[in-house]
């Protein structure tokens, strides 16, 4: 069935430093990728997303680029800072069926 | 607007015991998901309602039925719990597969 793979698992980085979570899908016909953000004990929340007739969006310090072909996209943090630590979810729409699948997350740990 | 909302927060069942996680949202959202969270493997879509009237298996939809009540109320029924059940249960909502999903607080439940 469709999936989407994502890493790494963890990732820890110094305040300052940049972040970047990769995410592979396997359903050519995906058009919609989303990133959300998961703080402990919170529900998720969408950060930025991306649609597959752009390559490349960006938002203050978080960027996302797509690459069609390759069928991967990835986020970028630029500028980390402790409040950026959580845990980070991909996700590709699934054409024809109304739904996504999620990566299984990334935990990212800013270090001050 | 409370956007999307759960009942129960928490919920602690025996094995064998039947019980009904309630979702609501005033967003006017066309679709509504149910996902559950565990350790390491995402969030993975146990059932959805593309629109009012329709509900889809997701990913893993064993021993979990759904109603889509109204286009406001859906509803996540465990009919026979059993400890693989013991996850934390997301409500979402978006007003299509390509549009931002919002999610429910949460339900956490424990299958003894």
């Amino acid at each position: 069935g469709e999936n989407v793979e994502q890493h790494p698992s963890t990732l820890s980085v110094q305040e300052g430093d940049s972040a970047v979570i990769k995410c592979t899908y396997s359903d050519s016909a995906s058009n919609y990728f989303p990133w959300y953000k998961q703080e402990l004990g919170k529900r998720p929340q969408l950060i930025i997303d991306i649609r597959s007739n752009v390559g490349e969006k960006k938002d203050q310090r978080i960027a996302v680029t797509l690459n069609k072909t390759a069928k991967h996209f990835s986020l970028h943090i630029t500028e980390t800072q402790p409040e950026d630590s959580a845990v980070y979810f991909c996700a590709a729409s699934i054409l024809g069926g109304n739904k996504l699948v999620f990566g299984a997350g990334t935990i990212l740990r800013v270090k001050s | 607007n409370a956007g999307v909302t759960q009942t129960p927060k928490f919920q602690v069942l025996k094995t064998g015991q039947s019980m009904t996680l309630q979702c609501a949202q005033d967003m006017n959202h066309n679709s509504m998901y149910w996902y559950r969270q565990d350790p390491g493997m995402g969030l993975r879509l146990i059932y959805y309602s593309a629109s009012e009237g329709t509900t889809d298996k997701g990913e893993v939809p064993n021993g979990y039925n759904v109603s889509r009540l109204n286009k406001r109320e859906f509803s996540l029924r465990l009919e026979s719990a059993a400890p693989s059940q013991t996850s934390v249960y997301f409500c979402a909502g978006s007003t299509g597969v390509t549009d931002t999903q919002y999610f429910g607080p949460g339900t956490r439940l424990t299958v003894l």
